[in-house]
């Protein structure tokens, strides 16, 4: 059975910390990783989709990493803001690319 | 603009009575999936569609059924609802499944009693 998990599970920064969290997910059969954004109340909203080993992505302050060899991928928020409040998933279609298996999630709050 | 629309947001509904929850998508994608959320657990895949008239079990398909008629249109039908699929819904879409992100409808709130 494929396992993506997440940690931490929540965290809580203050506003203007940088921070960061971890995906871990079977590295054999890789196929994609996929990490989304998901508010309160909202519907999960995706970030980032990556494919190749060290492959790094960014959108504004949001930046990920991907190591498909040891099978992670780490999450940066740049001087978090009260709005990047949310859970953050992650998941991944290793060796299947019409399924994905999604983490539990890490929720962030960010205190202003 | 670009969107998945699921309806309805919220229902509320006896135990054995038939219900469809609709989705639908204006982005031409291939590909579609139904998810639902409870909590402590991940999103599980209960069915999913790779195009017109080929649809797939996920992970928790039992109790629920789909249909592909038509490319934009993806509905859950839960013929004889029980309780325990009292749960959130989401309905996503992407243009083929592989590398591409999905697209998430708002969801759909159901309680069962």
């Amino acid at each position: 059975i494929l396992n993506v998990e997440q940690s931490p599970q929540s965290l809580h920064v203050q506003e203007g910390d940088s921070t960061n969290f971890t995906c871990s997910f079977p590295s054999s059969n890789f196929y994609a990783l996929h990490w989304y954004r998901w508010e309160t109340a909202k519907s999960p909203e995706a970030l980032f989709v990556m494919t190749l080993n060290g492959d790094e992505k960014k959108k504004g302050r949001i930046s990920a990493t991907l190591n498909t060899k040891e099978g992670y991928s780490y999450l940066y928020i740049k001087g978090s803001q009260p709005e990047d409040s949310a859970t953050y998933l992650c998941a991944s279609n290793a060796g299947n690319n019409r399924k994905l298996i999604w983490g539990l999630g890490t929720s962030l709050a960010v205190n202003p | 603009e670009a969107q998945v629309t699921q309806n309805p947001r919220y229902l509320i509904t006896v135990t054995g009575k038939k219900l469809t929850v609709t989705c639908s998508q204006n982005m031409n994608h291939e590909y579609m999936s139904w998810y639902r959320q409870d909590p402590g657990l991940g999103l599980r895949q209960i069915y999913y569609s790779m195009n017109v008239e080929v649809t797939d079990k996920g992970d928790v398909p039992e109790g629920y059924k789909v249909s592909r008629k038509e490319k934009r249109n993806f509905p859950l039908i839960l013929e004889s609802p029980s309780p325990n699929q009292t749960s959130l819904y989401f309905c996503a879409s992407s243009p083929t499944g592989g590398v591409n992100g999905y697209t998430f409808g708002s969801g759909t709130r159901l309680t069962v009693v």
